[in-house]
């Protein structure tokens, strides 16, 4: 079984700093995917990221961007130039491949991530 | 786009009911969908993964025969929550993948209450 572990349940940064978060797991697989999803106080799921394990390059967004570290499991998020809209729950999740297709998603606890003006 | 819809967004019952809630997907057609649950201040849990045309696959401790999950069309899975008591509020939200892909898009999820 997989597990996704998120240890910064809460974070603050002013508007417009730099912010990393955290996330690390645990899995036997040699592919799968990973995902940041956001969820803002209207608890709607947003993707905000995802990354292929096959691929060496880290995948970025626009502000943001990931540090994909396979062989120490780690999947950091980081979001540049913080906005007021980026106040939310961030949810790191680990998807092992489903003969070509999508399976369920295995979720972090989270990190409620607050930028003040 | 990816556009998931869920129907009702929230519901409040009586304990002893059953409540139906449906996930849409508007715009591309699902091969699969997926139901998950989220307490208040928790992360979100899988509960059952539902193919279309063929029976739903449940996660360990998720019983069946009260969460009963149908997904009739490409576009079109329910989750009937029978019986329902007090502990079975929560926060219940659906996604849905298109064929092939890897994704997920997730329904603003639905919100119930049993009293």
């Amino acid at each position: 079984a997989q597990t996704v572990t998120q240890s910064q349940p809460e974070m603050s940064v002013q508007e417009a700093e730099t912010v990393t978060l955290s996330c690390t797991y645990d899995t036997s697989e040699s592919n799968y995917y990973l995902f940041w999803y956001k969820q803002p106080p209207s608890r709607q799921m947003i993707l905000v990221i995802r990354q292929e394990a096959y691929k060496q390059q880290n995948a970025t967004e626009n502000r943001f961007s990931v540090n994909f570290q396979k062989a120490a499991k780690s999947f950091s998020l980081k979001i540049s130039d913080s906005q007021l809209g980026d106040t939310a729950m961030y949810f790191c999740a680990f998807m092992k491949p489903s003969g070509g297709g999508a399976d369920g998603l295995t979720f972090g606890k989270g990190t409620h991530l607050i930028i003040q003006p | 786009g990816a556009v998931v819809s869920q129907h009702p967004s929230r519901v409040i019952c009586k304990s002893g009911t059953s409540v139906k809630i449906e996930c849409r997907s508007l715009d591309f057609q699902a091969t699969t969908m997926f139901w998950y649950r989220q307490f208040p201040k928790q992360s979100l849990m899988l509960m059952a993964t539902s193919n279309e045309g063929s029976k739903a696959t449940y996660e360990q401790g998720v019983e069946k025969d009260k969460f009963l999950i149908n997904h009739a069309s490409l576009t079109l899975s329910t989750l009937t929550v029978t019986s329902a008591h007090p502990e079975d509020s929560s926060f219940y939200i659906c996604s849905a993948s298109r064929p092939q892909g890897e994704t997920q898009y997730f329904g603003p999820g639905t919100r119930l209450l049993v009293l």
